[in-house]
């Protein structure tokens, strides 16, 4: 299986500063067919279910607002949040779906300075 | 709008089985790939099991394969996970999610609230 590890494991950013996220695959999760990165990004708060943010590694889920953003390609991926939000405090997770058996980061955690 | 009610989840022994179930509406169950995932105190989710929409292909993560079997009973819109051999390492937080409308890839666009099972003697 594809091993998805992300950094840091936490991180405290100031309301309206910028929070980025890293996530890296074992292997490169780009299929050269389609020139697409199979890469997702969840975002999920305490007795919350993950709710997704980002696929495709960069295509924002409808309703996610704009300071989210995806980047990356192949094996190296980044989540921004342009300006942190108080409601933006929660766990991130990257999710792979490059094969029938996908895996997730461990998560980073994301807490206001 | 759509909603996913997970069931049957609860504290039993090492070795015994539980069976979970899904209640979805809001959606056409029918037309929908499903899968299970799971999520263990403290630790990223875990894929576990998908299903196709008539049932008829299925996969597993390797680390249930063998002991659990997904299935689904679209006239009833309900997914099911039947869990054997249950081992303290299967301890979690289950959720059912929807796999992402109209995509062929395994991300989820839906989830439910999700229901513990706890393995201990």
């Amino acid at each position: 299986d594809i091993v998805m590890t992300q950094s840091p494991d936490s991180l405290a950013v100031s309301l309206g500063e910028r929070a980025t996220i890293n996530c890296k695959s074992s292997q490169s999760v780009l299929y050269s067919s389609n020139n697409k990165n199979y890469l997702a990004w969840y975002q999920q708060k305490p007795g919350q279910p993950p709710q997704l943010l980002i696929y495709w590694a960069s295509t924002r889920e409808s309703g996610v607002p704009d300071r989210f953003s995806g980047s990356g390609s192949g094996t190296d991926f980044t989540l921004t949040i342009s300006s942190l939000q108080a409601e933006d405090v929660a766990v991130y997770y990257c999710q792979h779906y490059y094969s029938t058996h996908p895996t997730f980061g461990q998560g980073t955690k994301v807490e206001m300075k | 709008q759509v909603q996913l009610v997970e069931s049957g989840g609860g504290v039993v022994q090492p070795g015994r089985s539980l069976r979970l179930s899904c209640a979805a509406s809001g959606f056409t169950f029918s037309t929908y790939v499903m899968h299970w995932v799971r999520q263990a105190p403290g630790k990223g989710p875990e894929w576990v099991a998908v299903i196709s929409v008539d049932g008829s292909t299925k996969y597993y993560a390797d680390s249930v394969k063998e002991r659990f079997t997904v299935s689904r009973d679209n006239s009833k819109n309900t997914l099911f996970l039947q869990m054997n051999s249950l081992r303290a390492g299967d301890t979690a937080v289950y959720y059912c999610a929807r796999q992402y409308i109209n995509s062929h890839e395994y991300y989820f666009d839906y989830w439910g609230q999700g229901i513990l099972v706890t393995v201990s003697s």
